[in-house]
């Protein structure tokens, strides 16, 4: 029972340009929603996080969004940088633990 | 302030085998939890240690397991290694079950 999904395995996206990084879920019961980010051979690092209350979180070039009647999450972040390549994990968090995406890999292209 | 570390880096075991990996929790932080992250998959939650009792586990069997050290450090054993146990595991601590989690780099353990 895979309770947060990302449909995307990959995505590539030109330098400067919007990357857009979707998830679905289907446990209404997450209290808030986060953003991990992770380097190979490096443990994932919180980006951003959502409660489960709001509908948008801003923080310099990263914004999440939530639509709860379409159990939906995206990451947009503007304008992508090199240094964004890496794989991306949104998770919810609900009953004191985090349940995670499969992951995205973001690639911008110089 | 030193962040969580975790060791050892790399581990090779054969099926049947016992292992024990180690996790130093962030300066300040009373929570550790564990997950396990298969080839492919994200992080799935093996169990939570608070204040050095088990608060939470994931979907695991009973040869998975753990402890929390009075000094807020953890161990994750594993017992009668299985082919499928083969994956980075990672551990995280936190300030209280809530609060953000920090994560360690892993350990990498390979059964053949």
């Amino acid at each position: 029972d895979q309770q947060v999904k990302q449909n995307s395995p990959s995505l590539s996206v030109q330098e400067g340009r919007i990357s857009i990084l979707n998830c679905d879920y289907t446990n209404s019961m997450f209290d808030y929603f986060l953003w991990y980010k992770k380097y190979p051979a490096e443990g994932p690092t919180f980006l951003i996080s959502i409660s489960s209350i709001k509908d948008k979180n801003e923080d310099g070039r990263f914004t999440v969004f939530l639509n709860k009647s379409a159990k939906h999450l995206s990451l947009h972040i503007v304008p992508s940088q090199p240094g964004d390549s890496a794989v991306y994990f949104c998770a919810g968090f609900g009953n004191e633990k985090l349940t995670f995406g499969t992951g995205t890999r973001l690639t911008i292209i110089p | 302030e030193t962040g969580v570390t975790q060791s050892p880096t790399h581990l090779i075991k054969t099926r049947g085998q016992q292992v024990t990996l180690r996790c130093s929790s962030q300066s300040g932080h009373n929570t550790v939890s564990w997950y396990q992250q298969a080839l492919g998959q994200g992080p799935q939650f093996i169990f939570q240690y608070y204040r050095e009792e088990e608060n939470g586990r994931g979907n695991f069997p009973p040869r998975f397991s753990g402890l929390q050290f009075p000094n807020y450090s953890s161990e994750l054993n594993v017992n009668a290694l299985e082919l499928d146990d083969s994956a980075l595991y990672l551990c995280a601590s936190s300030f209280g079950v809530i609060n953000e989690q920090f994560f360690g780099p892993g350990t990498r353990l390979t059964v053949l």
